[in-house]
């Protein structure tokens, strides 16, 4: 079974930049979860879908973040403009629904953002 | 503010030792506690998790120990190995209606040399 896939895996930007990430979930999973991942930190969730709807995005900065999952499946996370503390490692997850029982959340490798 | 506080930020254990790791919290709403492997380069992954009605979980090396009264929980690695070696997230989830949102600790970069 694939993972979830990620990309890009890195990406170097000078603030002020815009950057959008890319997410493929684990097919058949319906719910979709961005973290942030700030170096020596856990990861944060910054927003939770549920098939194309959004679930919780408390964390999210909104001034700044955006994210889609128009069709229920793939999923963007933009930053604009970009700030040098938003360098991270965004890391997209899924299951296959959220609730309980608790359903095991698989993680992708995520993508390394270095704001200079 | 940090919903949970895990420690040690480092550990390092020699071959076939116990390697033990601590974590605390607050919010009595959270429901359920994960421990994450992360490994270099890649995403965390689910080890082992328990639900805070039972006291004790053990798959294969991996124990979790839970206290409910004082809002603690541990991760033990009984021989542990070389491939060990990863950073561990300990976890909380917060309970609410549809959502699954997870709290993680800051993290322990174990090391077990051989």
């Amino acid at each position: 079974e694939a993972g979830v896939a990620q990309s890009p895996r890195y990406k170097i930007i000078e603030k002020r930049q815009s950057v959008a990430f890319w997410c493929n979930p684990i097919s058949g999973h319906a719910t979709l979860y961005w973290y942030q991942q700030i170096l020596g930190q856990g990861p944060k969730l910054l927003i939770q879908f549920q098939n194309n709807g959004v679930v919780d995005d408390s964390q999210l900065p909104k001034d700044r973040f955006s994210a889609e999952r128009l069709k229920g499946v793939d999923s963007t996370l933009k930053i604009q403009p970009a700030k040098l503390e938003d360098s991270a490692v965004y890391l997209c997850a899924s299951s296959l629904i959220s609730g309980w029982p608790y359903n095991e959340q698989f993680f992708g490798p995520g993508t390394r953002l270095t704001v200079l | 503010q940090q919903q949970v506080k895990q420690s040690p930020q480092s550990l390092i254990v020699q071959k076939g030792g116990i390697s033990i790791i601590n974590c605390a919290y607050e919010n009595t709403a959270f429901d359920y506690f994960p421990w994450y492997q992360q490994f270099p380069g890649k995403g965390p992954a689910l080890l082992i998790a328990i639900r805070p009605d039972v006291s004790e979980k053990k798959e294969g090396r991996f124990t979790i120990s839970f206290n409910k009264s004082a809002k603690q929980f541990s991760l033990h690695i009984m021989d542990s190995q070389p491939g060990d070696s990863a950073t561990y997230f300990c976890a909380a989830r917060l309970k609410k209606t549809g959502a699954n949102n997870l709290f993680f600790g800051t993290g322990t970069r174990l090391t077990v040399i051989p």
